[in-house]
């Protein structure tokens, strides 16, 4: 069974402009979740989505969007880049409640210069 | 307080030993509690996941929940240097569909 697929993997983008990340789950799972890993601030949730629908967003500016499709796959975006916004991007992956496992898929990491 | 706490280490433990990595959290309502392995440059990898009061082990792991104390902790057994990473301790909170509120991570070394 494959796992948790994000593309791409590494990103350099300039500071102002916008990015779009991409997520695919483990097949049949039906929740995407998205978070931000940094040194300083750790790993935190940015939104969930469950049958394309955006079910909890966490702290983070309107800068920061995302989707779903019909086929769980989920993208996020990132407009008007700042300097800050470089991090490790990760998408994670379940099945559908919250008594099973959740699954991380590789990550996207994102250069802000 | 932060929501879920840990320390953040580094906890060195010799070769064969068992490393005990603990976790407290704030929200008496959480449901599910994960524990992840991250090694530098890497995502996390899910080690264990637990919901129910009590002890559940997976070879050389196990996991223990207290929701009373609001506590969970990882064994590893036969700790081997393969096993220094940092290790993420997550929780589902209160109707908080999927979202994971983590801990800052404690390093652990295993040295030969």
């Amino acid at each position: 069974k494959a796992g948790v697929t994000q593309t791409p993997r590494y990103l350099i983008k300039t500071r102002g402009q916008q990015v779009t990340l991409s997520c695919s789950p483990i097949s049949g799972h039906r929740s995407v979740s998205w978070y931000q890993q940094t040194p300083g601030q750790g790993l935190q949730f940015l939104f969930e989505y469950f049958s394309e629908t955006q079910r909890n967003k966490g702290n983070f500016p309107g800068r920061f969007s995302g989707r779903q499709f019909s086929n769980s796959r989920s993208e996020m975006n990132v407009s008007t880049l700042e300097l800050g916004d470089s991090a490790l991007y990760l998408c994670a992956s379940r099945y559908m409640t919250s008594s099973e496992e959740t699954y991380f898929g590789p990550g996207t990491r994102l250069t802000v210069t | 307080q932060k929501e879920v706490e840990q320390n953040s280490g580094p906890l060195s433990v010799p070769e064969g030993a068992i490393a005990s990595l603990n976790c407290t959290y704030s929200d008496r309502g959480s449901q599910s509690f994960f524990w992840y392995r991250q090694y530098s440059g890497k995502s996390p990898e899910l080690i264990m996941f637990i919901y129910s009061n009590g002890d559940k082990e997976d070879g050389r792991f196990t996991a223990q929940l207290n929701k009373a104390s609001q506590y969970v902790s990882l064994l590893i057994r036969d700790s081997q240097p393969s096993d220094s990473a940092t290790y993420l301790c997550a929780v589902n909170v209160a109707g908080g569909y999927n979202k994971l509120i983590f801990g800052a991570g404690t390093r652990l070394a295993v040295h030969p």
